[in-house]
This record gives C-alpha cells, structure tokens and sequence, in this order.
C-alpha cells in the first residue's frame, strides 16, 4: 500500500516549458488535491477533484491545468512555466466515510528558470 | 476571507521542556480542524482530526485541543525527535482544507 506517489521529485524547467506533474493514490479515495507550497505561505490549494470526472478551482489556478484520469490518477500540467511557479507541488487525496482528512504524496521540488 | 494564523512561527525548546503552538482561525463554515506535521523534504502528515469545541485527541507526546476559535497543539516533555514543522488547516465546506503557514519546532538535547 504505497498511498500517495507522486513523479518527477525534481525537475528544472526554462521559462515556456512544458511539463505534466503525475499522481496516483492506492487507498481508494474519491477526492483528490494538488497544493503548491512557497516559503512563508502555507500550502496554497490549486485544483481538486471532488469525484472521478470533476475539476474545480481552488485558490491559485492561473497557469495550471488539471485532468483526473480516472479514480486512482489525478495530473497538473504547466502549460507556460514561469518562474513564479518555481515552488514544492504536493498531491493529496481524501474518503468520504473514514473521515475528510488529506493524505499526502512526497512532493515534487520545481524550479523554473 | 478565511485566514488561519499560526503562532509562534518558530519555536526552539529544550528537551523535555513542554510548550503550546497556536492555530487561529476566521472562517465562514468551519466543518473541522487539522493537525499535520511535516519532516524536511516530506510531505505533510496526518495528526489529528478536530470537529467540535471542547474535542480533545492525544498520541503520544501531543495533545490537540479546539475552541469556538482556535486550537492549541501541546507538547510534553518533547524529544528531539519531534523536531518538525506543525501545519493546522481548518476544513471548509466543500471539503477543502485552507492551511496556516505552519510553526518550525526545534527540540534540543
């Protein structure tokens, strides 16, 4: 049971690269979150999905796009990076029933030069 | 707007010396409270879950308790060990979380 994995760890990108941040979670949860966290500012909600085949805004979701690819996998895509979107992703995800904590992935570190 | 704020933002204790960390919150529609902690490099992990004012919940050296507003994370006799950084986040309606920035406890021995 690996719960929530997420790939790359690193990864280094020039302004106007592309990338796909990927996810997956084994613990059958119906929701599931990416989070952005920068020094000093907490972690910062960028998209969740509530269910297989939904997508909602959270509160920083300039520049991001997401796809829940099915109930276990859930990716964030840069389409443009830029340098303000040089900070640690984080992937989460959340049962209804045994309660509405968030499990965490192991972050992915994303520098945009 | 929802805020949380966590105070103090570091916090350096001798082993064995017990303290508090504050989470403050202003939230339209609170459904719950959370503790995580998170190890350098890591995610956050899960600590405790808080629904109700009054709630208390312990595991090991950490107690978490709530009030109508805020909550306090104590910590007994604490070992180095411990050393982490704590994140409160208050659960909203539509199940999503708004974190606090978190306090960075170091614990010497």
């Amino acid at each position: 049971n690996a719960g929530v994995t997420q790939t790359p760890k690193f990864q280094v990108l020039k302004t106007g690269q592309s990338m796909t941040l990927q996810c997956a979670q084994d613990m059958n949860h119906n929701s599931m979150y990416w989070y952005r966290q920068d020094p000093g500012m907490g972690l910062r909600l960028i998209y969740y999905s509530a269910s297989e085949g939904t997508t909602d805004k959270g509160e920083v979701p300039n520049g991001y796009n997401v796809s829940r690819l099915n109930k276990r996998e859930f990716s964030l895509r840069l389409e443009s990076a830029a340098p303000s979107q040089t900070s640690v992703y984080f992937c989460a995800s959340s049962g209804v029933g045994g309660g509405y904590e968030q499990y965490f992935g192991p972050g992915t570190r994303l520098t945009v030069t | 707007e929802d805020q949380v704020t966590q105070s103090p933002e570091a916090l350096r204790l001798q082993e064995g010396e017990s303290s508090s960390l504050n989470c403050s919150y202003t939230v339209s529609g609170l459904r719950g409270l959370f503790w995580y902690r998170q190890d350098p490099g890591k995610g956050p992990e899960f600590l405790f879950t808080l629904y109700s004012a009054g709630e208390e919940k312990e595991k090991e050296r950490l107690k978490a308790t709530l009030t109508k507003k805020e909550s306090f994370l104590h910590i007994t006799a604490p070992k180095p060990e411990d050393s982490a950084t704590y994140l409160c986040a208050v659960l909203l309606y539509g199940n999503k979380l708004v974190f606090g920035a978190g306090t960075i406890l170091r614990v010497k021995s």
